[in-house]
């Protein structure tokens, strides 16, 4: 299995600008997450799916975020218009079920905003 | 809520020397835990999982942990450590029972191997 695919690996954008990052789960797994990584506040869950419906999203900053899961395969987080304090890596993970099940994680997204 | 404090930000470490990095929880509820392991410029990779039962859980890379319920604590050790096992270890917490999905992650402790 190919594991968790997160595109781009890095973007570098300016202020103001749309950014979309987008990921693959495995196959198979009903559950995914978008994290946020950054040196300040860590590790944080953006939004949580199961079954592609967003379950829960209190962790996205605000408006200006927006994540979609149209299919079990694919899924995006966007975010318009980025801001500086934007930056960090944005971690994509998936995993059979919510709870005990392990999470995999993808290789991230690195997003600087000018 | 939970929360998760690893009181080590960096360990510098010997190679082949043993190693703990440590994690405490905090939660009123009966909780999960879990050891990942971040390489540089990757994804985080689970270590080791505590559910229930044995309080000494083994995982991968030769590395375990031991889950003390009263100290509120689940330390991570390894007997004799690598180069290759420089990398960035996150502790995190969440709460038991179906349905849980949230993950409450430390802020990471840096392990540095030295040759």
């Amino acid at each position: 299995d190919a594991g968790v695919i997160q595109s781009p690996r890095h973007e570098v954008t300016e202020m103001g600008q749309e950014v979309t990052l987008r990921c693959k789960p495995i196959s198979g797994h009903n559950s995914l997450f978008w994290y946020r990584q950054t040196m300040m506040r860590g590790l944080e869950l953006l939004i949580y799916f199961n079954n592609n419906v967003p379950i829960d999203d209190s962790g996205m900053p605000e408006d200006r975020f927006s994540a979609k899961m149209p299919n079990a395969s694919f899924s995006t987080l966007k975010i318009q218009p980025s801001e500086p304090r934007d930056s960090a890596v944005y971690f994509c993970a998936s995993s059979l079920l919510a709870g005990v099940e392990t999470q995999y994680f993808g290789p991230g997204t690195r997003l600087l905003v000018l | 809520a939970q929360s998760v404090t690893q009181l080590d930000s960096q360990v510098p470490v010997f190679e082949e020397a043993p190693v703990e990095l440590r994690c405490n929880y905090s939660s009123s509820v009966s909780v999960y835990l879990f050891w990942y392991v971040q390489y540089p410029n990757q994804g985080l990779q689970l270590l080791l999982k505590y559910l229930s039962g044995s309080t000494l859980v083994k995982g991968i890379n030769g590395f375990e942990a031991e889950f003390n319920k009263s100290q509120t604590s689940f330390h991570l050790r390894k007997p004799s450590v690598h180069i290759s096992d420089t990398a960035e270890y996150f502790c995190a917490v969440s709460r038991s029972g179906a349905g849980s999905y949230q993950l409450t992650f430390g802020k990471g402790t840096k392990l540095s191997v030295i040759p």
